[in-house]
């Protein structure tokens, strides 16, 4: 079974507006962690944002925030005002216990002008 | 250094040959992993290394592959007699072990099996 489901495979979205990556999970573990990263045509991946399972307040680094849905096990990547920048593949990954990172296949975001 | 170096960035080989690829974390990371992406696709977990034991090497997906760290720094992805299905990014990545731990990555060896 998929442990880390990213639903959409491709979006187009208009500059400035905002958009929401979706990212699903399944872990029985009650300690976990929950990533998202960037992966631009260049190919490096990028660090964006970091949740806990046990942090009660969603996580927000710039215009980057993560609605975490816990028990409906949804971690969902929000890009608020959208730049050209933005256009990327972003992963969700998700570490358990076992501190191995198991990773979604990814969306392809592009942002048009 | 101040990121994750790996090398070569690129390597072109005939099928049949070894290649060795190299990562070097960003100094103090205990943690380093490595992974395997194929052309657009997510990441493929290889092995994992703390300091210079490898608790985790699930993700080697045969006995062609092997990997060592020396010296809580330095790794090295072997791939004997290599075959067309291997060529991929193969990225490396480096944390401090911690409970919020952020993976950073290395920029990738792009391989090719001719």
């Amino acid at each position: 079974a998929q442990k880390i489901t990213q639903t959409q495979p491709g979006m187009f979205v208009q500059e400035k507006e905002a958009v929401t990556l979706d990212c699903t999970y399944d872990t029985s573990d009650q300690s976990y962690g929950l990533f998202w990263y960037k992966q631009p045509s260049s190919g490096e991946m990028i660090f964006l944002i970091y949740q806990g399972s046990y942090d009660e307040q969603n996580a927000t680094e710039g215009r980057y925030s993560l609605n975490f849905q816990k028990a409906r096990k949804s971690a969902n990547l929000v890009i608020s005002a959208s730049q050209l920048g933005d256009s990327a593949m972003y992963f969700c990954a998700m570490r358990e216990v076992n501190y191995q990172l198991i990773w979604g296949a990814g969306t392809k975001l592009i942002i048009k002008p | 250094g101040a990121g994750v170096s790996q090398s070569p960035s690129n390597k072109v080989t005939e099928k049949g040959k070894d290649v060795e690829l190299r990562c070097d974390p960003i100094s103090g990371h205990t943690a380093l992993y490595w992974y395997r992406q194929r052309l657009g696709q997510g990441l493929e977990f290889l092995i994992y290394f703390q300091g210079n034991s490898a608790p985790d090497k699930s993700g080697l997906p045969s006995d062609r592959f092997s990997a060592e760290r020396t010296g809580e720094s330095v790794s090295t992805l072997t791939i004997q007699r290599t075959q067309q299905e291997d060529s991929a990014v193969y990225l490396c990545a480096s944390s401090l072990w911690g409970s919020k731990e952020k993976l950073f990555f290395g920029s990738g060896t792009q391989l090719s099996v001719l």
